[in-house]
């Protein structure tokens, strides 16, 4: 498979801060998606950014490809962000799956 | 309403049980997977279908078999669960752009 390597493990911000999580992967992918999956369990589509930068509201990501890594940036914090931030990667020379890092863990705190 | 429904939502068994997980989609896709998510890892893919006459193995098949009833439609069978198989069970479903989209997910413990 591919490796998928998240950082860092655990975050802990104070309400308002900015943060950066980076996801580093080890083969050319064609996708890649960042997911915040919340306190109940459910995943959440943030980001399809297999290349280039998005931004949506207080959240942005960055994927250089060629350098095969992303970062996933959250500003001006909110204790709702709380939560596991995944990257998942899906390999140009494999199936269509995904392949998940292990995870960021976010505590925002007031 | 969800666009990718699972059920149940929580289940507890006994070992050596058969357990059928449900997924449905109203989001009109062909490809269709489950993964599992064990406490503090990120997802492992067991099963994909590209289409109804399409099914694949992924990561960690051992122990379960799948079946693509529809389009729509996309189960995930235990046929004699096992403690290990306590987890997190996620569908979810892709186009050809290939940005997946999950399911709220199913708790199963199997005692």
């Amino acid at each position: 498979g591919i490796q998928v390597e998240q950082s860092p493990p655990d975050l802990i911000l104070q309400e308002g801060a900015n943060s950066t999580l980076r996801c580093n992967f080890s083969d050319s992918v064609n996708n890649l998606q960042w997911f915040h999956q919340n306190p109940w369990g459910q995943l959440i589509n943030l980001f399809y950014i297999p290349s280039g930068t998005k931004q949506n509201g207080r959240l942005s990501a960055t994927t250089v490809a060629t350098e095969r890594y992303s970062l996933l940036y959250i500003s001006s914090s909110q204790t709702t962000d709380s939560g596991v931030y995944f990257c998942a990667v899906e390999r140009s020379s494999g199936a269509n799956n995904l392949f998940f890092g292990t995870g960021t863990r976010l505590t925002v705190i007031p | 309403d969800a666009d990718v429904t699972q059920t149940p939502r929580n289940r507890i068994t006994k070992t050596g049980k058969r357990i059928m997980l449900e997924c449905s989609q109203t989001k009109g896709h062909d490809r269709m997977y489950w993964y599992r998510q064990d406490p503090g890892l990120g997802l492992r893919l067991i099963y994909y279908s590209f289409d109804v006459k399409d099914i694949n193995k992924g990561e960690i098949s051992d122990g379960y078999s799948v079946s693509r009833q529809a389009q729509a439609k996309f189960s995930l069978s235990l046929e004699s669960a096992i403690p290990n198989q306590t987890a997190l069970y996620f569908c979810a479903t892709s186009d050809l752009s290939r940005e997946q989209y999950f399911g709220p997910g199913t708790r199963l413990t199997v005692l």
